[in-house]
């Protein structure tokens, strides 16, 4: 079963503009993942951050974690076409486990 | 980072028949991978834990006869999809976690299987 729900399920922006989604889950967790998936290819591990974090910054992106909401976002700023993919959110639930959950997705289409 | 490999990227094959897909963590030893499986705009649905030189774990609700998982060395894991059916195609992708267990896992590029 699903852990995660990202919101939108679609995202269509203009080239430059920001772009945010969200997830929420279900249960505690030791950490939370973002991954970005290219249409037909495998998975990209972009971003981790731990349940005693709340914030952390990669290049353009930025990702949150609210854990007494249960809920993270992930905030692409300045996009470019090339952000075009679709976006997943992955739970890891405690430490040594080895199984992420993944959220559902949302689907990014930057316009150029 | 750590790569996986993962071949064929495509393939197709006839009703009844066996697929073998494989999972190859090509720098680094790998003592679990992870086949999940992924339908159209859908996320991914893990199906199995394959567990160096132990029988793989398999998700409730995926058969394991059907889905005959092998992970003989610590760098190979192998998916056979046994008696294909069109129902079995999907897009099936590897995955393990590094050395470093940091956490993260790493992707094969993955696998569509068209059953005819």
């Amino acid at each position: 079963s699903q852990q995660g729900e990202e919101d939108p399920q679609a995202l269509s922006i203009q080239e430059g503009e920001n772009a945010t989604m969200n997830c929420s889950y279900k249960t505690s967790i030791n950490n939370l993942q973002w991954y970005r998936q290219n249409s037909g290819r495998g998975l990209v591990h972009l971003i981790l951050i731990r349940s005693n974090e709340r914030e952390k910054h990669s290049g353009r992106l930025r990702v949150t974690l609210d854990t007494s909401k249960k809920s993270s976002s992930l905030l692409i700023t300045a996009s470019r076409a090339a952000d075009t993919a679709s976006y997943f959110c992955a739970t890891d639930l405690y430490f040594g486990n080895e199984k992420l959950t993944f959220g559902t997705g949302t689907r990014l289409t930057i316009i150029p | 980072g750590a790569v996986v490999s993962q071949h064929p990227s495509w393939v197709i094959c006839k009703s009844g028949t066996s697929v073998k897909i494989e999972c190859r963590s090509l720098d680094f030893q790998a003592t679990t991978m992870f086949w999940y499986r992924q339908f159209p705009k859908q996320s991914l649905m893990l199906m199995a834990t394959s567990n160096e030189g132990s029988k793989a774990t398999y998700e409730q609700g995926v058969e394991k006869d059907k889905f005959l998982i092998n992970h003989a060395s610590l760098t190979l894991s192998t998916l056979t999809v046994t008696s294909a059916h069109p129902e079995d195609s999907s897009f099936y992708i590897c995955s393990a976690r590094g050395l470093a267990l940091t956490g993260e896992l790493f992707f094969g590029e993955g696998s569509r299987l068209t059953v005819l």
